[in-house]
């Protein structure tokens, strides 16, 4: 079975800090994907950004970048010039290649203060 | 629409009553996914729909808990004889194609309370 783990249940950065939240997975698959979302008060998920398993290249978006170790099955999300939109539960997830749910570990929850 | 819609966004009920909880998928979308999110927690799959087939249920945590999709859009999740542990948000999310390797869409959430 496939287990997601966030270790930080608390973050809390100033405004325009670089923050990183960590997030490892199990599993004995090869192939796979890897998620962050953001949950804002409002409850919508949405998809901060995804990686697959198969790409060596590491996934970046705007201020967003994972850093996807394979054989530690690590993927950590790093936010770089932190804003306060940016506040939030982050959630990270997996799903496997040839499934459909995703697998989600507890949250952290992000706060950036002014 | 724009984006997928639950209702109600917040229900109160009695113990033992039964609830349904609406879904509207964004449209086009095959694929529709109801999750269930405890306070505190990440959310937990309970059931997955392509089109009108549920393919997967496996994550319904007992015989009280139905869902459908008669016409391959509009979802309903069902819970009879709601019990406090039912106590969560219900999240529900469409994607265009059939695997989670695709984006899913998100809405916001019907959080029940069971008193």
């Amino acid at each position: 079975a496939q287990t997601v783990t966030q270790s930080q249940p608390e973050m809390s950065v100033q405004e325009a800090e670089t923050v990183t939240l960590s997030c490892t997975y199990d599993t004995s698959e090869s192939n796979y994907y890897l998620f962050w979302y953001k949950q804002p008060p409002s409850r919508q998920m949405i998809l901060v950004i995804r990686q697959e398993a198969y790409k060596q290249q590491n996934a970046t978006e705007n201020r967003f970048s994972v850093n996807f170790q394979k054989a530690a099955k690590s993927f950590s999300l790093k936010i770089s010039d932190s804003q306060l939109g940016d506040t939030a539960m982050y959630f990270c997830a997996f799903s496997l290649d040839s499934n459909y749910q995703l697998i989600w570990g507890a949250g952290t929850k992000l706060i950036i203060k002014p | 629409g724009a984006g997928v819609s639950q209702s109600p966004r917040y229900k109160v009920a009695k113990r033992g009553q039964d609830v349904a909880l609406r879904c509207d998928p964004i449209s086009g979308h095959v694929s529709l996914f109801w999750y269930q999110q405890a306070l505190g927690q990440g959310p937990e799959f309970l059931t997955y729909f392509q089109n009108e087939a549920q393919l997967d249920k496996s994550g319904l945590p007992s015989d009280r808990f139905f869902a459908e999709r008669p016409e391959g859009s509009v979802s309903t999740l069902k819970i009879q004889r709601t019990q406090q542990e039912d106590s969560a948000v219900y999240l529900c999310a469409s994607s265009l194609m059939r695997a989670t390797n695709t984006e899913a869409f998100f809405g916001q959430g019907t959080r029940l309370t069971v008193v």
